[in-house]
């Protein structure tokens, strides 16, 4: 069964801890990403990763972390630094970065609440 | 910068009635256009695409999107709702020459029984 797993589903933080969200997919998929979902503002690119051990910087990235050691594998790490962390984070996949008639397949996506 | 306009936050229709979102966009280049939909508790799915051709672009459960360049427009129709299609809706633009999609900031839709 093909798809993206994330997890956990609720997580709950205090404030000045670092937590890091899971993202897992199976579908063989080059890239993956992350986005913060806030009511009202839509998805909103936190990182992108097109390789392995390579990724890049969205539109609000302070704050957070990626690896990418495995093609399967992108976690996101939520810092101390970031301001405002608590949202609904969602990671998605999709066969290729550039060109070509990509669409991004998305996780059912981690509620992080900082206590 | 592109960017993704999505006038109507939250929309309320009784099952049957006749619905369409709208969706602006500024970008001056080539775009691929893309609908998804959240359902209460599910992933978020795609609901249409629009890349090149037929400007007029059908997708699942009876939704159907027109692209209409003049006016950098994707608005989401639907004939006649129902109840299960409750649910958030995003609107995306992907720049041709890019990489990155950029979402609108969704509608709400509700569709009393």
């Amino acid at each position: 069964d093909g798809g993206i797993t994330q997890s956990p589903k609720y997580l709950f933080r205090k404030e000045g801890q670092n937590v890091t969200l899971s993202c897992e997919q199976n579908l063989n998929h080059d890239a993956m990403y992350w986005y913060r979902q806030d009511p009202g503002q839509g998805l909103r690119l936190i990182y992108y990763s097109q390789i392995v051990n390579d990724f890049q910087k969205g539109d609000i990235a302070e704050g957070y972390s990626v690896s990418r050691e495995k093609k399967e594998s992108f976690p996101l790490t939520v810092t101390s630094a970031q301001k405002n962390p608590t949202a609904f984070y969602l990671c998605a996949s999709s066969p290729q970065l550039a060109g070509g008639y990509n669409e991004q397949f998305f996780g059912p996506g981690t509620r992080l609440t900082v206590l | 910068a592109q960017s993704v306009s999505q006038h109507n936050h939250h929309v309320i229709l009784s099952e049957a009635a006749s619905l369409e979102l709208g969706c602006n966009y500024s970008y001056g280049g080539t775009v691929n256009l893309f609908w998804y939909v959240q359902y209460p508790g599910q992933h978020l799915q795609l609901l249409l695409k629009y890349f090149s051709g037929d400007p007029l672009v059908k997708g699942i459960k009876g939704f159907e999107a027109e692209f209409i360049k003049s006016k950098f427009s994707f608005n989401l129709r639907k004939p006649s709702v129902q109840w299960s299609d409750t649910a958030e809706y995003f609107c995306a633009v992907k720049a041709n020459a890019g990489n990155m999609l950029t979402f609108g900031g969704g509608t709400r839709l509700m569709v009393k029984p």
